[in-house]
């Protein structure tokens, strides 16, 4: 069963616009959900996260937007740069077992000049 | 701060052997989990240790095991490996927080 969703596999964007990447949560236990990139042979890097308490939250070119009603996160990347180029995962957890995090299937992101 | 540390970074292994990984988390962090990442199931949650003591734990059978040591430095034993545990395994380490950060991982490949 697979409680966080991330629907596209793949997203390409021109330099310069936004990129939107969706992710959707079946766990209504789920109050706190992160954003992660992630190179080739690299671990995931941490991007942004947003409690359950917020709706919004933005840090530079990076905001993540949540619906909870619509169980349903995205996370915008305005501009979008090439480096950007990169597989994006959504995670969540429930902070009551904190450190538990459920990651969807991800996205990736390619970038094009 | 140095990041997260992950050794050994590859290793192939033979089927029925066992293999022990090792992770050094970033200074003054005190929880380390481990993943397992593979092209069909994705990133998995295997567990977590918290101040020496298991905290938390995903659905894995026993033959994946962990430990952490009084510096927080944890290690992860597979035992009687099979094919299927070829995978990326990644560890990473947070505080109070629950942003978490991981290192490079481990390949384990299994022949």
């Amino acid at each position: 069963d697979q409680q966080v969703k991330q629907n596209s596999p793949s997203l390409s964007v021109q330099e310069g616009r936004i990129s939107i990447l969706n992710c959707d949560y079946t766990n209504s236990m789920f109050d706190y959900f992160l954003w992660y990139k992630k190179y080739p042979a690299e671990g995931p890097t941490f991007l942004i996260s947003i409690s359950s308490i917020k709706d919004k939250n933005e840090d530079g070119r990076f905001t993540v937007f949540l619906n909870k009603s619509a169980k349903h996160l995205s996370l915008h990347i305005v501009p979008s740069q090439p480096g950007d180029s990169a597989v994006y995962f959504c995670a969540a957890m429930n902070t009551g077992t904190a450190s538990k995090l459920t990651f969807g299937t991800g996205t990736r992101l390619q970038v094009t000049l | 701060k140095a990041g997260v540390t992950q050794t050994p970074r590859y290793l192939i292994k033979t089927r029925g052997q066992q293999v022990t990984l090792s992770c050094s988390p970033i200074s003054g962090h005190r929880s380390v989990s481990w993943y397992q990442q593979t092209p069909g199931q994705g990133l998995q949650f295997l567990f977590e240790y918290f101040s020496e003591t298991q905290r938390n734990k995903g659905n894995f059978p026993g033959r994946f095991s962990g430990r952490q040591f009084s510096n927080s430095r944890s290690e992860m034993n597979v035992s009687t490996l099979e094919l299927g545990d070829s995978a990326l395994y990644l560890c990473a380490s947070g505080t109070n927080s629950y942003e978490q950060y991981f290192g490079p991982g481990t390949r384990l490949t299994v022949t």
